[in-house]
């Protein structure tokens, strides 16, 4: 069965630093999916990433993609407020992690 | 606008009382799926379908039923709720099920008392 789990579940960081997301699965999968979700609201596609070694960038996010370790990570650089929010990654577009609850203080 | 709606976005009913969830998409997209949210367990898919007349179980199918008689419409159909049923529910459509992100509803928030 294939397992999705998120590390962070929850993060709270100050505006300006760096951070970085882990998503981990279980089983070969060469399709993987970044959401963002604001309190309330629907889910929001951020990245898809295809294959191995995939690296894609909007704005201060950056996700990557690394199908031998079974990992993609969403690195945050120089935070601001307005990416506050809860962050899904999802394999094969279906199974999704529990979700990192990021918070950005000023 | 491209967009995917569901109805109603609020609901509170009573156990054993049959409910429906409609969800339509305009974007001719042939994937459509139902997803519940509950804190900490992320987003778990009930059912799916690839097209017309095609569907299939998700992760968590028992107590929903589903039907796709039109390539726009997607309903979610709860015969007799229980209260385990209380939850955020999503519909989603996309192009297809491997290369493209899918386009989520606004949600419906369903309480079963």
């Amino acid at each position: 069965e294939l397992k999705v789990e998120q590390n962070p579940l929850f993060l709270s960081m100050q505006e300006g630093k760096n951070y970085t997301i882990y998503c981990n699965y279980s089983t070969t999968s060469d399709r993987l999916y970044w959401y963002r979700q604001d309190p309330g609201k629907s889910l929001e596609s951020l990245f898809v990433l295809l294959s191995n070694g995939a690296v894609k960038q909007e704005g201060r996010l950056m996700a990557s993609l690394d199908t031998k370790a079974r990992l993609s990570t969403l690195h945050i650089t120089a935070a601001v407020h307005d990416l506050s929010a809860t962050y899904f990654c999802a394999v094969d577009d279906m199974r999704f992690g529990a979700g990192t609850r990021l918070t950005v203080k000023p | 606008e491209a967009q995917v709606t569901q109805n109603p976005r609020y609901l509170i009913t009573v156990t054993g009382k049959k409910l429906t969830v409609t969800c339509s998409q305009n974007m001719n997209h042939e994937y459509m799926s139902w997803y519940r949210q509950d804190p900490g367990l992320g987003l778990r898919q009930i059912y799916y379908s690839m097209n017309v007349e095609v569907t299939d179980k998700g992760d968590v199918p028992e107590g929903y039923k589903v039907s796709r008689k039109e390539k726009r419409n997607f309903p979610l159909i709860l015969e007799s709720p229980s209260p385990n049923q209380t939850s955020l529910y999503f519909c989603a459509s996309g192009v297809d099920r491997n290369n493209q992100p899918q386009h989520f509803g606004d949600g419906t928030r369903l309480s079963i008392l």
